[in-house]
């Protein structure tokens, strides 16, 4: 099964409001980083948060990460119909130096 | 290039025959992934290159997967007697090592018929 597991898997919101993702994973891990997907091409990172770090800022997108819980948050604040696309979280496993792990994603649309 | 580039961006093939599918990663960057997505679904680890270290191909499906990496730049990922479950696009990632940043490629979208 997945590494990362986002939810919701689609979430639909009115330009303007908050958009909330979240991310669960099973392993311990090296650091998360979530990335954003337009029209099922290529990904982009947005933001990586270490297991050592709790949250992180940049921009409009807020990321926290619980290590006990093993789960992390992606918050993007005052959203605009642009933000509309998928996000994944991916996971780098604690001990390894290899291969990122995605979940399986959340659709966000934005309606203008 | 500035970016990970990826050829062709689409591939149509018939049932049975080979396909290559190429990856030109940033110049630099140690790590290289292939990944595979199908419509709508999340990402599905292939392969994995660091350095000069043995790839991981934990997450080739079949033995009819395969991928080089030569002179540690270029990449290529072969699938030969394809299958209409390959049907897919084939991502491509850099990083200056692993479990850093990615950087990905634009993708090349295979369809079998």
């Amino acid at each position: 099964s997945q590494q990362g597991e986002e939810d919701p898997q689609a979430l639909s919101i009115q330009e303007g409001e908050n958009a909330t993702m979240n991310c669960s994973y099973k392993t311990s891990i090296n650091n998360l980083q979530w990335y954003r997907q337009n029209s099922g091409r290529g990904l982009v990172h947005l933001i990586l948060i270490r297991s050592n770090e709790r949250e992180k800022h940049s921009g409009r997108l807020r990321v926290t990460l619980d290590t006990s819980k093993k789960s992390s948050s992606l918050l993007i604040t005052a959203s605009r119909a642009a933000d509309t696309a998928s996000y994944f979280c991916a996971t780098a496993l604690q001990g390894s130096a290899r291969q990122l792990t995605f979940g399986s994603g959340t659709q966000l649309t934005v309606l203008p | 290039g500035a970016g990970v580039s990826q050829s062709p961006s689409n591939k149509v093939t018939e049932k049975g025959k080979d396909v290559e599918l190429r990856c030109d990663p940033i110049s630099g960057h140690t790590a290289l992934y292939w990944y595979r997505q199908s419509l709508g679904q999340g990402l599905e680890f292939l392969i994995y290159f660091q350095g000069n270290s043995a790839p991981d191909k934990s997450g080739l499906p079949s033995d009819r997967f395969s991928a080089e990496r030569t002179g540690g730049s270029v990449s290529t990922l072969t699938i030969q007697r394809t299958q209409q479950e390959d049907s897919a696009v084939y991502l491509c990632a850099s990083s200056i090592k692993g479990a850093t940043e990615a950087f990905f490629g634009q993708g090349t979208r295979l369809t079998v018929v």
